[in-house]
């Protein structure tokens, strides 16, 4: 039990275009979904976190109008990364958890490999 | 906030040893605390876990113990193998479920 699909597994396209990356609980209910920034080599930095019906809360240095989340459903949560450039290249990750029925584990998608020319 | 200290950064052993590879972090908040297993381009896959009213766990040939007291927690493999190869995070949560990650160790097992 408790799958966590993410879709698409690898994008590329070209600088400015918007990437939408959906994060899907297949079989419980998220009440908390993770949004995750990983660079070759180094470790998972959290970029947000999103609870169902809510804004999402942003970590520092995280700009919110460039990565919109939407949480709008007990089992998707959306990453859009906005005008995307180079720099933003990058592997990202989400991770899904209920917080009502065990606060612990996150499940984790498979990643979603963005590469902007 | 939540601060995690993971070492040694790189590890190699030779196929049978042992591994370790240990934490530390800052909030004595944190309850739960997980470890990965993470080959490339995957996602992160838990391997173990344990809370803080415990202070050692075992599956099989991975074990990890805490210590709250001194805020440190470490990851054991025993009789390793080459498939054991991997980059291995350990993290600390909150009650929130928000996870804090170390920033990795690579485990290489020689044949």
């Amino acid at each position: 039990g408790a799958v966590v699909s993410q879709h698409p597994s690898w994008v590329i396209c070209k600088s400015g275009t918007s990437v939408k990356i959906e994060c899907r609980s297949l079989d419980f209910q998220a009440t908390t979904m993770f949004w995750y920034r990983q660079f070759p080599k180094q470790s998972l930095m959290l970029m947000a976190t999103s609870n169902e019906g809510s804004k999402a809360t942003y970590e520092q240095g995280v700009e919110k109008d460039k990565f919109l989340i939407n949480h709008a459903s007990l089992t998707l949560s959306t990453l859009t990364v906005t005008s995307a450039h180079p720099e933003d290249s990058s592997f990202y990750i989400c991770s899904a958890t209920n917080l009502q029925t065990s606060n612990q584990p996150q499940h984790f998608g498979d990643g979603t490999r963005l590469s902007i020319l | 906030g939540e601060n995690v200290e993971q070492h040694p950064s790189t590890l190699s052993v030779q196929e049978g040893d042992s591994a370790v590879i240990k934490c530390t972090y800052s909030d004595s908040a944190s309850n739960y605390f997980p470890w990965y297993k993470q080959e490339l381009g995957k996602r992160p896959q838990l391997i173990i876990d344990i809370r803080s009213n415990v202070g050692e766990k075992k599956d099989q040939r991975i074990a990890v113990t805490l210590n709250k007291t001194a805020k440190h927690f470490s990851l054991h493999i025993t009789e390793t193998q080459p498939e054991d190869s991997a980059v291995y995070f350990c993290a600390a949560d909150t009650n929130a479920g928000k996870s804090t990650f170390g920033d990795g160790t690579t485990l290489t097992v020689k044949p």
